[in-house]
């Protein structure tokens, strides 16, 4: 079976600063997606980035990017000058490489970003 | 990107009673329904995944009774909490996914807060 950690339950980071979303997985597959949600207070679920795992590369989208690290099963979230919409929950998902499987949540880091 | 709406936002109902919340994929044809239910600064929890025309498959400790799930058409999925309790009180997103550019993704809706009282 498939686990998502997300280790740090609370996260705080000035206005313009830049900050870092730990995640971890376990999976035996070899194929798979990678996701990070955002929520904020609405609760209305944001898809702020993607990752392919048989693609090197790693994702950026604007201001977001991640640090993957197959072999380590290590999805970080990069979020680089902050802002103050940024403050909301952030989920890291994982989903099998199937014509759209289950997402299978961590349990959420909550963001802070201060003026 | 798909949008996703459910109906109703909001809904409070006697406790006893059944409640219906429906979710559409507005823009595309959605071969898959998720229903998450999530508790207050908690993740969620997949309760089910619906394909169009055949049964839902329920995640282990929902009760099938309890939740029924209908995926009709490719646009439209329910959700029913039949003799609604308080600790049914939730919020409950649906999410669907599709074929062609829509695989391996799954597309939100806004959620419903139910408050069973």
């Amino acid at each position: 079976a498939q686990t998502v950690t997300q280790s740090q339950p609370e996260m705080s980071v000035q206005e313009a600063e830049t900050v870092t979303l730990s995640c971890t997985y376990d999976t035996s597959e070899n194929n798979y997606y990678l996701f990070w949600y955002k929520q904020p207070p609405s609760r209305q679920m944001i898809l702020v980035i993607r990752q392919e795992a048989y693609k090197q590369q790693n994702a950026t989208e604007n201001r977001f990017s991640v640090n993957f690290q197959k072999a380590a099963k290590s999805f970080s979230l990069k979020i680089s000058d902050s802002q103050l919409g940024d403050t909301a929950m952030y989920f890291c998902a994982f989903m099998k490489h199937l014509n759209t499987d289950k997402l299978i949540f961590g349990t959420g880091t909550r963001l802070q970003v201060f003026p | 990107g798909a949008v996703v709406s459910q109906h109703p936002s909001w809904v409070i109902c006697k406790s006893g009673t059944s409640v219906k919340i429906e979710c559409r994929s507005l823009d595309f044809q959605a071969t898959t329904m998720f229903w998450y239910r999530q508790f207050p600064k908690q993740s969620l929890m997949l309760m089910a995944t619906s394909n169009e025309g055949s049964k839902a498959t329920y995640e282990q400790g929902v009760e099938k009774d309890k939740f029924l799930i209908n995926h009709a058409s490719l646009t439209l999925s329910t959700l029913t909490v039949t003799s609604a309790h308080p600790e049914d009180s939730s919020f409950y997103i649906c999410s669907a996914g599709g074929g062609g550019q829509y695989r391996n993704e799954q597309f939100f809706g806004p959620g419903t807060r139910l408050t069973v009282l």
